[in-house]
């Protein structure tokens, strides 16, 4: 079955480093891929999403590029601020598995002042 | 627009009973999915219901079920509580016919601790 693999946490920066959450998956067909974020407290909310090969998403700042041949999905952001600390979640969604969304286990991310 | 709404935030059961949790989804959308939260095995799918009709279902023993009723709002019932069913659930709404491109809106989730 589809299955999501994101590197463990925690991931401590100082603000304004570079960020990198590496994200790869396994899919028997042709996935959307998302990234969600968690802030204490909180649900999930949509961060960014691409649904095809070679699609980027992006949004505040934030960015993943959808990349079929290596099966990654990695999010980046240039500059990170104390207010980006929570965690991040990669996923995806596939037609063949009834549009399930299936979860990786979560990257929690502490940005330190 | 008002987001997705589980009732209660919070509850504490004892090993043995039964809880019922509840989602009021966004309006307009009419898929409902619930996810259980747990820091040892994170985000796992326990089912999702589309028009009253469930029509995914996770690897949960059948002391988990759930229902949607005809305004979209869905419950989810857990009997005969275990101690590891402590967890953070959420529920998830989509709009009227997700596919696999579409994202889902999650509620704050239920926190339930079974003692």
């Amino acid at each position: 079955g589809n299955s999501v693999t994101q590197m463990e946490g925690p991931v401590t920066l100082s603000e304004e480093a570079f960020l990198t959450i590496n994200c790869t998956y396994t899919a028997t067909g042709y996935p959307s891929l998302f990234w969600y974020v968690q802030y204490p407290g909180e649900g999930l909310q949509l961060l960014l999403k691409a649904t095809k090969a070679d699609d980027k998403g992006s949004n505040k700042g934030f960015e993943a590029t959808y990349r079929k041949e290596t099966t990654s999905f990695h999010l980046e952001k240039g500059s990170v601020q104390v207010s980006d600390s929570a965690v991040y979640f990669c996923a995806l969604s596939d037609k063949i598995e009834d549009d399930k969304i299936i979860f990786g286990k979560g990257t929690r991310l502490h940005i330190l002042p | 627009k008002a987001g997705v709404t589980q009732t209660p935030r919070y509850l504490i059961k004892t090993r043995g009973q039964q809880v019922t949790l509840s989602c009021s989804p966004i309006s307009g959308h009419r898929s409902v999915s619930w996810y259980q939260q747990t820091p040892g095995q994170g985000l796992q799918f326990l089912f999702e219901y589309f028009s009253e009709t469930q029509r995914n279902k996770g690897n949960f023993p059948g002391r988990f079920s759930g229902r949607q009723f005809s305004n979209s709002r869905s419950e989810m019932n857990v009997s005969t509580l275990e101690l590891g069913d402590s967890a953070l659930y959420l529920c998830a709404s989509s709009p009227i016919d997700r596919g696999y491109e579409t994202e889902a809106f999650f509620g704050q989730g239920t926190r339930l601790t079974v003692v």
